[in-house]
């Protein structure tokens, strides 16, 4: 079965620390996997896709990485903000583009 | 960028009545646009994909004499809640593919939160 899973389910850090959320999945055939962040009562944003080959990626103080062998993936927030507090969101793509597998999602909060 | 706007955000109506909700996008062609519910604390779910010219492709359990969406031209879909009811309230939105990529970036629109009384 097809499946995401995340951790942790939420997180609460101190500004300025650094974190790292993971990403486990089960999906195959696989194209790519992609991170969103979603503020509360918005919509995602993305952050990184990567596919098969890319083993890291970053985007500014976010830097994901994925090991396409252990079918794992991380997030790593460095330097974190206040801004940051949100649902980080993992989303593998199956066979095609339009096939996206959710994960449950990160709760982040960022305390000053 | 690529932007995406929903239309309305908020909107609140009675028991009984259709909302329409509009997702248009801004700056780039979509062929295909992606209409998503969201509850609380919960990861978004996919309700049905919509094609640009043709009828959507609704997933299973999405009732789609309920959810009536149309996809009229390559910048705009709307998605019509008819006869809402309280258990209709939640969180949609939105998210289209720019025409002519093979990278499968979706852009989300801002969502709009449905509640019905």
């Amino acid at each position: 079965k097809n499946q995401v899973e995340q951790s942790p389910q939420s997180l609460i850090i101190l500004e300025g620390k650094n974190c790292t959320l993971q990403c486990n999945y089960t999906v195959s055939p696989f194209s790519n996997l992609r991170w969103y962040k979603q503020d509360t009562g918005r919509g995602p944003v993305s952050l990184t896709i990567m596919t098969f080959s890319e083993n890291t990626k970053s985007n500014g103080r976010y830097t994901a990485t994925l090991d396409a062998d252990t079918k794992q993936s991380s997030l790593h927030i460095t330097a974190s903000q206040l801004s940051d507090s949100a649902s980080y969101i993992c989303v593998v793509s199956g066979d095609s583009n339009y096939q996206l597998i959710w994960g449950a999602g990160t709760k982040l909060i960022i305390k000053p | 960028g690529a932007v995406v706007s929903q239309h309305p955000s908020r909107v609140i109506c009675k028991s009984g009545t259709s909302v329409k909700i509009e997702c248009r996008s801004l700056d780039f062609q979509a062929t295909t646009m992606f209409w998503y519910r969201q509850f609380p604390k919960k990861s978004l779910m996919l309700m049905a994909t919509s094609n640009e010219g043709s009828k959507a492709t609704y997933e299973q359990g999405v009732e789609k004499d309920k959810f009536l969406i149309n996809h009229a031209s390559l910048t705009l879909s709307t998605l019509t809640v008819t006869s809402a009811h309280p258990e209709d309230s939640s969180f949609y939105i939105c998210s289209a593919r720019r025409t002519g990529t093979n990278t499968g970036e979706l852009f989300f629109g801002e969502g709009s939160r449905l509640t019905v009384l």
